[in-house]
């Protein structure tokens, strides 16, 4: 296993375009989580899945996200009509279980720009 | 007033240096986690601790649960550890994390 991999690593779009972002976790781990990260601060909660079932949603992901997570396995984020304030990192993990008792497993992170 | 602040936002170094970075939080937690992050944004979990304090190489990390704060401190400090720092709180049976801001540690050589 080599851990959680996203793709692509880097993606420019211009603005009112979709864009759509994969995450492959650690095959055993049943939680994968998306997050936001923008220039200079922390990680912002996105939304979450237990297997296939999305379990939470930030209020942060508006209506132009969604995301899915089919059969357990990868995950895909979906951005609609981007704009540019979308520009950040954007971040996958995973786990075993919930994060008061395991670590997290992060992938590098693809790097959105819309232009 | 975010949930998670850390202290210093920057700070630079020489090496060999002992390093402390600060962590306070303002909500219930069952466990923090410290968490290390190189330019291009690959993060790597570096602690998940709930009490005490945890040791590895010449990293530690220290909570006090009742005071609502961590440290992380490493010592002898080298260039190899510059990097962002990030400490990241978790709510009871929570899955979700809430980070702090990031500490950006330079260390000169």
């Amino acid at each position: 296993d080599t851990g959680v991999s996203q793709d692509p690593r880097h993606k420019i779009t211009k603005r009112g375009q979709n864009v759509t972002f994969r995450c492959d976790p650690i095959s055993e781990h049943n939680r994968l989580y998306w997050y936001r990260q923008t220039l200079g601060q922390g990680p912002e909660f996105l939304t979450y899945f237990q297997n296939e079932a999305q379990l939470e949603k930030s209020r942060l992901l508006s209506d132009r996200f969604s995301a899915e997570r089919p059969k357990g396995s990868f995950s895909t984020l979906e951005i609609q009509r981007t704009e540019q304030g979308d520009s950040a990192m954007y971040l996958c993990a995973s786990s075993l279980g919930t994060a008061d008792r395991f670590g997290y497993t992060f992938g590098s992170g693809t790097r959105l720009t819309v232009v | 007033k975010n949930e998670v602040e850390q202290s210093p936002q920057n700070l630079t170094a020489q090496e060999g240096e002992f390093i402390t970075i600060n962590c306070s939080y303002s909500v219930g937690i069952s466990a923090l986690h410290w968490l290390q992050q190189h330019p291009g944004g690959g993060i790597v979990s570096l602690f998940m601790l709930s009490s005490g304090k945890k040791k590895h190489g010449r990293l530690i990390a220290t909570i006090n649960i009742q005071e609502k704060h961590s440290s992380l401190h490493i010592t002898a400090s080298h260039p190899r550890d510059s990097a962002v720092y990030i400490c990241a709180v978790a709510r009871y049976s929570g899955s979700r994390l809430t980070f702090g801001e990031g500490t950006q540690l330079t260390v000169n050589p």
